[in-house]
């Protein structure tokens, strides 16, 4: 069974502060995508990632996919009180089509 | 306005009374998905399908049915709800013409279901 560990679970920062989730396992993933969610809501897809060592940005937020394809971080810079959700990634299986979510990280950002 | 909704938003029922929730698309993706949301379990894939007559065991499907008779419909039948079956229920759709490898998932807004 592939597994994807995802830390920290919770996080509680204060506006300004940066950040970094991890998102770790010992299977190899075609994809690994980021997503967010808030509260009442359906997640909502922030960044795919698929080539090794692949780096993406997307304003204050940074993605990085692992060299061999096993794990993937986000990296927020000078977190805002708009960044406060739950944060999931998660990992595409290319050979049949699962899709194997993390944990989640409920982060809190506070003025 | 691209969406996949869920029908019903909330439901709560008792043991062993079946149980259908509805999902549809209208983004005329191939793929769909039924996943579950427990607290800190984050998402579990339970069934999905990459195109019309075409099923998947996810994850945890124990419990769970389902039926892919047209492309935009991807209805998820409990035939014997039990309480563990409780839990936060969304179905997601995408497009994976370009390649699985993507899979990029367009979630639709959930279901909360309640099983007595």
């Amino acid at each position: 069974t592939q597994l994807l560990e995802q830390s920290p679970q919770f996080l509680s920062i204060q506006e300004g502060e940066n950040l970094t989730v991890y998102c770790n396992s010992s299977s190899v993933f075609s994809s690994l995508q980021w997503y967010r969610q808030e509260p009442g809501e359906g997640p909502v897809l922030l960044v795919t990632v698929v080539t090794g060592g692949e780096v993406k940005k997307l304003k204050r937020l940074t993605f990085q996919f692992g060299d061999a394809r096993k794990d993937s971080s986000l990296h927020i810079t000078a977190a805002q009180t708009g960044d406060t959700g739950l944060y999931l990634c998660a990992g595409a299986d290319n050979q049949g089509g699962k899709l194997i979510f993390g944990q989640g990280t409920e982060l809190s950002v506070k003025p | 306005e691209a969406q996949v909704t869920q029908n019903p938003r909330y439901l709560i029922t008792v043991t062993g009374k079946k149980l259908t929730v509805t999902c549809s698309q209208n983004m005329n993706h191939e793929y769909m998905s039924w996943y579950r949301q427990d607290p800190g379990l984050g998402l579990r894939q339970i069934y999905y399908s990459m195109n019309v007559e075409v099923t998947d065991k996810g994850d945890v499907p124990e419990g769970y049915k389902v039926s892919r008779k047209e492309k935009r419909n991807f209805p998820l039948i409990l035939e014997s709800p039990s309480p563990n079956q409780t839990s936060l229920y969304f179905c997601a759709s995408s497009f994976i013409g370009g390649g699985i490898s993507y899979n990029e998932q367009f979630f639709g807004p959930g279901t909360r279901l309640t099983v007595l």
